[in-house]
């Protein structure tokens, strides 16, 4: 199965912020990586698919980059509807893995 | 614009085999192409792909859980469903349902229903 990382964790910035998350795959994904955001509660919302492609109705603050096997997912100016938890997710291989998730809560 | 919605028992005792049920509404679950999958979450932890059911039947497993899982689907109700067995403690999540076409991301998913295995 291909392992999928994410870097950082967890941390806490403010609203207005820039923040930068990044994903990682064991092995080379193409650009077959979505994002996705999830609050408590709530299921998982697509963000971003094909690594850069923003979905329907996501705000233009949200942007992806990257190919291979390092991509980020990048907030330009954080809102307070923003906070909470990003998955990255592959779909090169039919066994779908998931990262294990960046928090992100209020400083 | 299609919805997906969760339907089962939010408690099941060990060694007994899960069942849960995802209705498609707005939309043909034999139209459109679509893999229909299920989906979990551990409290407080990942997500993991269980696996996908395409409507001609066809299915795909996380090895991982593949000896304990078949997903079925019923075109005439505009349903498909997850049977877990022998089921542990360690298979309590929330339990979804979602949909992808192929090569692509999960784009709709369900709301998610916490199943609990306790005796």
């Amino acid at each position: 199965a291909i392992r999928m990382t994410q870097s950082p964790s967890s941390f806490s910035a403010s609203t207005g912020d820039r923040v930068t998350i990044t994903c990682r795959a064991s092995q080379g994904i193409s650009s077959y990586l979505a994002w996705y955001q999830q609050k408590p509660g709530k299921a998982p919302k697509l963000l971003i698919y094909a690594a850069s492609t923003l979905q329907s109705g996501v705000p233009s603050r949200f942007s992806g980059s990257g190919s291979g096997t390092d991509f980020t997912l990048t907030i330009s100016c954080l809102q307070s509807e923003d906070f909470a938890t990003y998955y990255c997710q592959q779909y090169y291989s039919y066994l779908f893995t998931f990262g294990p998730g960046t928090k992100v809560d209020i400083k | 614009q299609v919805q997906l919605q969760e339907s089962g028992p939010g408690l099941v005792k060990p060694s007994q085999t899960l069942s849960l049920t995802c209705t498609v509404s707005g939309g043909s679950i034999s139209s459109g192409g679509y893999y229909w999958s299920w989906i979990r979450q551990h409290p407080g932890k990942g997500l993991e792909w269980i696996g996908y059911i395409y409507y001609s039947g066809s299915t795909y497993y996380n090895p991982s859980l593949k000896s304990r899982v078949t997903i079925s689907v019923d075109t005439s109700k505009n349903q498909f469903s997850l049977k877990l067995s022998s089921v542990t403690a360690a298979d309590t999540a929330v339990y979804y349902c979602a949909s992808t076409l192929p090569g692509d991301a999960f784009d709709i998913w369900g709301q998610g229903t916490m199943v609990t295995v306790s005796s």
